[in-house]
C-alpha cells in the first residue's frame, strides 16, 4: 500500500521563483494536513483540509496557498519562494472521526516529507 | 490553545541504559496523546498512543508511555535502548472523545527530542 505521497522529495528554488508540492493519499481519508518542519521547532501546521473543496489556515500559513480539488490530492503552493521558506515539509492525511469508536483515535499518517531549499 | 513542551532537546545515552523522554501538555479538555518516531531522512512513524483506558500504553520496539492527567505528562520510557533507537522523537496532543466538531483532528507537536545512543 502507498499510503500518502510526496513529490518532489527534493527541490531547489531561487528566491522569488514557484513551486507547488503535491500529496496523494489512497486511504480514502477525508482530512488533510500541511506541516512544515525546522530545527528546534517541531512540526508546525500550514493548512489543512477537511473534505474536497474545502481549506483552512493553520498555525502557520503565510506565503502559502492550498488547494484540495479532488479528495485524494492535497496541494501545497509557494507563489514567490523566501528563504524563510526552507524547510522540509510533511503532509498527513486521517480518516474523518465517526462514532466515536476507538478503530480511528486520531493518529495522523505521515509522508516521507519533502525538503525543500530557497536559495 | 492547545502546547506541548519536551524539556529536552537532546538527550545521550549509551547502549543498554534506560530512557525516559519527557513531555507535558496543555489542553483544555481529555486529549489523545500520541509519541512519533523520526529517522534521519525518514517520515514520523507512529510509536504509540494514548486515548482511553489504561494509563500505561505499550507501543512498537519496546517502548512504552504513562500519562499522568495530574501531571499533564505522558513519558515515553524503554528499559534498555539499542543503538537503533537514535532518532528524533516527537510528543503530539490532539483532541480527545469530547473535543467537538471544529477541532478536525489537527496535532499539536513538541519541538523534539533528539536521541543520540553511544556504543
Amino acid at each position: 500500500n502507498a499510503g500518502v505521497t510526496q513529490t518532489p522529495k527534493f527541490r531547489v528554488l531561487k528566491t522569488g521563483q514557484s513551486m507547488t508540492l503535491l500529496c496523494a493519499q489512497d486511504m480514502n481519508h477525508e482530512y488533510m494536513y500541511w506541516y512544515r518542519q525546522d530545527p528546534g521547532m517541531g512540526l508546525r501546521l500550514i493548512h489543512y483540509s477537511v473534505g474536497e473543496g474545502t481549506t483552512a489556515k493553520g498555525e502557520v500559513p503565510d506565503g502559502y496557498n492550498v488547494s484540495r480539488l479532488k479528495k485524494q490530492n492535497f496541494l501545497l503552493g509557494l507563489e514567490s519562494a523566501a528563504p524563510s521558506q526552507t524547510s522540509v515539509y510533511f503532509c498527513a492525511s486521517r480518516p474523518k472521526k465517526t462514532g466515536g469508536s476507538h478503530w480511528n483515535t486520531g493518529e495522523l499518517f505521515f509522508g516521507e516529507g519533502s525538503r525543500l531549499t530557497v536559495l | 490553545a492547545q502546547s506541548v513542551t519536551q524539556p529536552d532537546i537532546h538527550i545521550t545515552v549509551s547502549e543498554g541504559a534506560s530512557l525516559e523522554l519527557r513531555c507535558n501538555y496543555s489542553y483544555g479538555a481529555t486529549p489523545y496523546l500520541f509519541w512519533y518516531v523520526q529517522s534521519p531522512g525518514q517520515g514520523l512513524q507512529l510509536l504509540l498512543k494514548y486515548f482511553s483506558g489504561d494509563t500505561l500504553v505499550q507501543g512498537i520496539k519496546g517502548f512504552e508511555a504513562e500519562f499522568k492527567r495530574s501531571q499533564s505528562s505522558f513519558n515515553l520510557r524503554k528499559p534498555s535502548v539499542h543503538w537503533s533507537d537514535a532518532a528524533e522523537y516527537f510528543c503530539a496532543v490532539g483532541p480527545g472523545p469530547n473535543a467537538g466538531g471544529t477541532s478536525y483532528g489537527k496535532l499539536t507537536f513538541g519541538q523534539g527530542t533528539i536521541l543520540t545512543v553511544h556504543p
